[in-house]
């Protein structure tokens, strides 16, 4: 069974760029997709965007295309999102999670997820 | 983008209660269609994936039904561990979007 550790909470400056990362263990890194999906204080949860590994191709939710970018290093069975241009809307819990993609088609209902990652923008 | 709405937003409710939440797609999504429960500072948890289908050592009192656009999630018998939110989300197409939430405190 895969897990997800994420990396730490976060203090990004407005203007900046935060990249989070998930490091997962277990499973095998190449059967499934890595998903990212933020959750705002006291609000509800918002998909952004998927990478699938083994293909290298990545999908982005409209809203944060050109600002989002996730990446998946296969050596180190390691996912990353990097989003550009913060403000004080991007501060959130970002958590990761995987779907299933055997034969190639992916299965959209996420799990497991990671811990979550406090990103909090204030200058 | 496909639009998620629940009802209610919330509900208070006792233990031993059944409980339904009710979940509705702007278009039809067929059944992909999948229920998360997320307790207070954790993240989300898989339920039920497909309308119906239970995931993995989640208890038989979850259930879920439905097709096209309007589904359900029913807790038979409501358990202290189940006070939670719940959020739907369709997996028809991208960008994949939730339900608002509906919270189950209790009564």
């Amino acid at each position: 069974q895969v897990q997800l550790v994420q990396s730490g909470a976060d203090v990004k400056k407005p203007g900046s760029s935060v990249k989070v990362s998930c490091k997962a263990s277990g499973g095998t890194f190449s059967n499934y997709a890595i998903n990212w999906v933020r959750q705002a204080p006291g609000q509800g949860l918002e998909w952004m965007g998927r990478i699938i590994p083994v293909l290298g191709v990545a999908n982005y939710a409209q809203r944060f295309q050109g600002r989002v970018t996730i990446t998946a290093d296969k050596s180190t069975t390691t996912a990353h999102m990097e989003l550009s241009s913060l403000t004080s809307e991007d501060t959130a819990t970002y958590y990761c999670a995987t779907s299933n993609c055997p034969s190639g088609s992916c299965h959209n209902w996420f799990a497991p997820w990671g811990q979550g990652t406090q990103v909090t923008v204030s200058s | 983008d496909i639009q998620m709405t629940q009802s209610p937003s919330s509900l208070s409710a006792s233990v031993g209660d059944r409980v339904t939440i009710t979940c509705r797609a702007s278009h039809n999504i067929n059944i992909f269609l999948n229920w998360y429960q997320q307790k207070p500072g954790k993240a989300p948890k898989l339920l039920i994936y497909t309308v119906s289908s239970l995931q993995a050592a989640v208890p038989s009192r979850f259930s879920g039904s439905g097709s096209g656009t309007d589904f359900t999630l029913t807790i038979s018998s409501l358990q202290p561990e189940d006070f939670a939110t719940y959020y739907c989300q369709q997996s028809f197409s991208t960008p994949f979007t939730f339900g608002p939430g509906t919270k189950v405190d209790i009564k």
